[in-house]
């Protein structure tokens, strides 16, 4: 069966300092992958998705960037973390064209930027 | 316009009560359709999809209309382990417009 992980659960950063947030898949090929966030009593925005190594798209101008290194890997950055940064990041996968074309969803990681 | 559009509740009901949701979506090209249950600071879960002809997972009843563009979701028998925000979503190519959810309170 497919899982999906996302780490850390928590974090705490300083305004102005970096942000690394990885995700990884396990359990299927070539999956369609998205980050979204998700602020406090808020719906989810999509930020980034990709439907394969290297293919990122991107949803929302802001200072974020994702990268996908290999098939089951996804990671959102950002070289200097604001205030409005803060929030509930999801990263989530579904099956490529042509199959049941349904998402499923990391534990994701709740981000405070002081 | 939004692509997904909900009433955000919420929603207060006895336990037992039958409660409906529904959401509509603006492009007319939209493929795929869901349900999804979000609890207080959890990632959303996959309830159920939704299909042209209506489908039915236990006490969980969700019908499409595609030419209204509009989508619903029935729950009968309400538990209060139902509490929770109900999203909708839909799918187009590769990208799920996420509705803002309904929340549902259940009361004992």
């Amino acid at each position: 069966s497919q899982t999906i992980h996302q780490w850390p659960a928590t974090l705490v950063q300083p305004v102005g300092s970096p942000l690394s947030l990885e995700c990884t898949v396990e359990g299927t090929s070539n999956p369609n992958l998205y980050w979204y966030r998700q602020a406090a009593g808020r719906g989810l925005q999509l930020l980034f998705y990709s439907v394969g190594i290297g293919q990122i798209s991107s949803e929302v101008p802001q200072n974020l960037s994702a990268s996908r290194p290999q098939d089951r890997q996804f990671i959102l950055s950002s070289k200097k973390l604001l205030l409005s940064d803060s929030g509930f990041y999801l990263c989530a996968w579904s099956p490529g064209l042509g199959q049941k074309n349904e998402q499923f969803f990391g534990p994701g990681t709740r981000l405070t930027v002081l | 316009r939004k692509e997904v559009e909900q009433d955000p509740g919420p929603f207060n009901v006895p336990e037992g009560a039958t409660v409906a949701f529904n959401c509509t979506y603006s492009n007319s090209a939209s493929q795929s359709f869901f349900w999804y249950r979000q609890d207080c600071r959890k990632e959303p879960k996959l309830l159920m999809s939704v299909y042209s002809s209506g489908n039915e997972d236990g006490r969980f009843t969700a019908q499409l209309n595609r030419a209204s563009q509009y989508i619903s979701l029935l729950i009968r028998d309400s538990k209060l382990s139902d509490s929770a925000t109900y999203l909708c979503v839909v799918n187009l190519y590769n990208k799920f417009y996420f509705g803002s959810g309904t929340k549902l309170n259940v009361k004992p």
